[in-house]
This record gives structure tokens, sequence and C-alpha cells, in this order.
């Protein structure tokens, strides 16, 4: 039972357009959301967060959004660029410090 | 400020045998949690140390064992290996407490083989 759930495993977008990765998650206790860029023969690394009080999180080219009710989540990338290209992953966890769960991947491309 | 570092890179090791991973966490941070991460998958938690105990333990059997050093480092071992592994280990380093992020570092992971 996958409780965070990246449906699309690929995503391709033209260089200057924008970048929408999905989630979905089906646990209703999750109250903090995590998204991390993972670049081959590295870590994840941290990109943006979101806790549940809040609908819209954004810093500088990248926004997240986030549907309680839906219980779904998304990270927009404007204007995307090459070195966008890499697998985000996102993640939740139901309270601070806890551990966090992931969703599988999407494979970002950016064509330039 | 050196980031969350793991030891070693790479390594190969025969099923039945027993294999230890290392992690040193980001400078300041007190807490380190291990991921396996399969192929084409997303980190799966394996458990969280902090002050040197066991916090949190995901669904890994009894074969996983780790370790936390006052230094807060942290070593993972795995006995029995089984082909299924197989897989990247991720360390994660973060701060506990009021004081601290929700938001983990971390390392560039083991790649462990086991044949």
């Amino acid at each position: 039972d996958q409780q965070v759930k990246q449906n699309s495993p690929s995503l391709s977008v033209q260089e200057g357009r924008i970048s929408i990765l999905n989630c979905d998650y089906t646990n209703s206790m999750f109250d903090y959301f995590l998204w991390y860029k993972k670049y081959p023969a590295e870590g994840p690394t941290f990109l943006i967060s979101i806790s549940s009080i809040k609908d819209k999180n954004e810093d500088g080219r990248f926004t997240v959004f986030l549907n309680k009710s839906a219980k779904h989540l998304s990270l927009h990338i404007v204007p995307s660029q090459p070195g966008d290209s890499a697998v985000y992953f996102c993640a939740a966890s139901e309270w601070r410090g806890q551990n966090f769960v992931f969703g599988p991947g999407t494979r970002l491309s950016v064509l330039p | 400020d050196a980031g969350v570092t793991q030891s070693p890179t790479h390594l190969i090791k025969t099923r039945g045998q027993q294999v230890t991973l290392r992690c040193s966490p980001k400078s300041g941070h007190d807490t380190v949690s291990w991921y396996q991460q399969a192929l084409g998958q997303g980190p799966q938690f394996i458990f969280q140390y902090y002050e040197e105990e066991e916090r949190q333990r995901g669904n890994f059997p009894d074969r996983f064992s780790g370790h936390q050093f006052p230094n807060y480092s942290s070593e993972l071992n795995v006995n029995a290996l089984l082909l299924g592994d197989s897989a990247l280990y991720l360390c994660a380093s973060s701060l506990a407490g009021d004081r601290g992020s929700y938001e983990q570092y971390f390392g560039p992971g083991t790649r462990l083989t086991v044949t």
C-alpha cells in the first residue's frame, strides 16, 4: 500500500516552459510535505516544503501547492531550465521529526 | 561546512554475509535516519537514531540494526544478507527538537550489491 504516489514516472518539458509535478497521498494524518531533487550518484537534495496549515509556498522558481481535501500536492517550476533535469521525490510525514514516506519519483527532462 | 558523508561508496557482498555502512551527519545535526532505495523506487525509511537510541523504525526485519555514537555518527548493520538487500542505502541527518527543522539532509549513499 503506497501512501505517497507519483503517478507520472517521467515528464519532458521545453526549456522556459512550466513543469508541473504531481503527488497524491492516502494518509490523512500527513502534516508536512517536502519535495526533493536527486541527480545521479548524489543523495536527494531538499527543494521546498509545505505544512498542512498552508496551501501554497513559493521559493524563487519553485512553488508547491497543497490541496488537503483532495490529498494532492504539486510542484511548479517556472521557468524550467536544463539544470532542473533530475528525479523529483515527493515526501510526507505525520509530524515534525518523524520519518518521511517517499513517493517513487518522477524523472523530469528539460529539453533545450 | 561538511555535509553528510557516507562510506564506503560501493560494496559487493555475498549472500549470508554481514555488512556495516557508516554515516557522519552534517555539522550541528544530532539525528540520523537511514533509508533503503531500491532501483526505480523512492527511499524507504529503515530507522532513526537520536541520543544514541533508536527512536523510530520502519518495516524492516531485525537483520537491520544500527548504532549512533556520542559524536552523532551512525552505523547501519545488515546481517544474513539476501539478494533483495541490494540497493542504495542513504543516510540523512537533521536537527531534533523545537529548534529543529523537519528538513533532512542526505548523503550520497552507499551502493550495496549482494551476489
